[in-house]
C-alpha cells in the first residue's frame, strides 16, 4: 500500500516564475492538505481539498492555488514566485478527521 | 490568534528521559497531535490525544489536560536516533480537518 506521494522531490526556480507541484493521496483518503514548512518552523497551512473543491484556506495570498481530481490526487500551483517562496511543501492527505499521513514533501527553492 | 507555544530546543543523554511540553489556546480545542520529523524529511505521526490523561506506546507517550491548554510528549529510553524535531499540531472547532502546528522542538541526544 503506497503512502502520500509527492513530487517533484527537489526544484529550483527564479523568482517571478510559476511552479506546480504534485500529490497524490494515500489509498481509501479523500481529502488532502497542503503545508509550507520554512526551515525551522513548523508547517503552516495552506489549504485543504475535499470532493475536488476549496475547503479551508489558511493565511496564504491568491497566488497560492490548487486542485482536487476525481482520482484525490491533488496539485499546488504557487504564481509569480518570491524568494520568501522557498520552503519545504508538504501534501498530507486523510479521511475525514483522523491522523494526517504526510508525503516526503519538496523542497523548493526560488533563486 | 490560535497560538502553540513549545520549546525551541532541549538536550538530553542517551537511555535518559525527556519530556517535550507544549501549550496551547483552549478556545476551540479538538484534538492534539505529536509529530516527529528528522532533518529533510516528512512530519511522522507519534500520537494522538483528545481526552485527558496519558496515552502510552511503547517507549513515546503522551498527556493531555483540556483545561489547562497543556499537553506534554514523554520519550523514555532515549536513543540517538531520537534526535528529530517534535511538532505538537491541534485541531480547532471550525477548523476542519486543518492542523495549527508549534513551530517543533529540536530534541538532541548525546552519548
Amino acid at each position: 500500500d503506497a503512502g502520500v506521494t509527492q513530487s517533484p522531490t527537489h526544484l529550483i526556480k527564479t523568482r517571478g516564475q510559476q511552479v506546480t507541484l504534485r500529490c497524490s493521496p494515500k489509498s481509501g483518503h479523500d481529502t488532502v492538505s497542503w503545508y509550507q514548512q520554512a526551515l525551522g518552523q513548523g508547517p503552516q497551512f495552506i489549504f485543504q481539498y475535499y470532493e475536488e473543491e476549496e475547503r479551508q484556506r489558511g493565511n496564504f495570498p491568491d497566488r497560492f492555488s490548487g486542485h482536487q481530481f476525481p482520482n484525490y490526487s491533488s496539485e499546488l500551483n504557487v504564481n509569480a514566485l518570491l524568494l520568501g517562496d522557498s520552503a519545504l511543501y508538504l501534501c498530507a492527505s486523510s479521511l475525514t478527521r483522523n491522523e494526517q499521513f504526510f508525503g516526503p514533501g519538496t523542497r523548493l527553492t526560488v533563486l | 490568534g490560535q497560538n502553540i507555544d513549545q520549546p525551541t530546543e532541549m538536550t538530553a543523554t542517551e537511555g535518559a528521559i525527556v519530556q517535550i511540553n507544549c501549550t496551547y489556546q483552549t478556545s476551540g480545542f479538538n484534538g492534539l497531535f505529536w509529530y516527529q520529523q528528522h532533518a529533510g524529511e516528512a512530519p511522522t505521526f507519534l500520537s494522538y490525544n483528545v481526552l485527558d490523561g496519558l496515552e502510552e506506546k511503547g517507549r513515546f507517550s503522551s498527556f493531555l489536560s483540556r483545561s489547562k491548554g497543556y499537553s506534554y510528549l514523554l520519550l523514555k529510553e532515549l536513543q540517538m536516533k531520537d534526535s528529530a524535531s517534535y511538532l505538537c499540531a491541534v485541531f480547532f472547532t471550525g477548523g476542519g480537518n486543518k492542523l495549527t502546528f508549534g513551530t517543533g522542538t529540536q530534541l538532541k541526544v548525546e552519548l
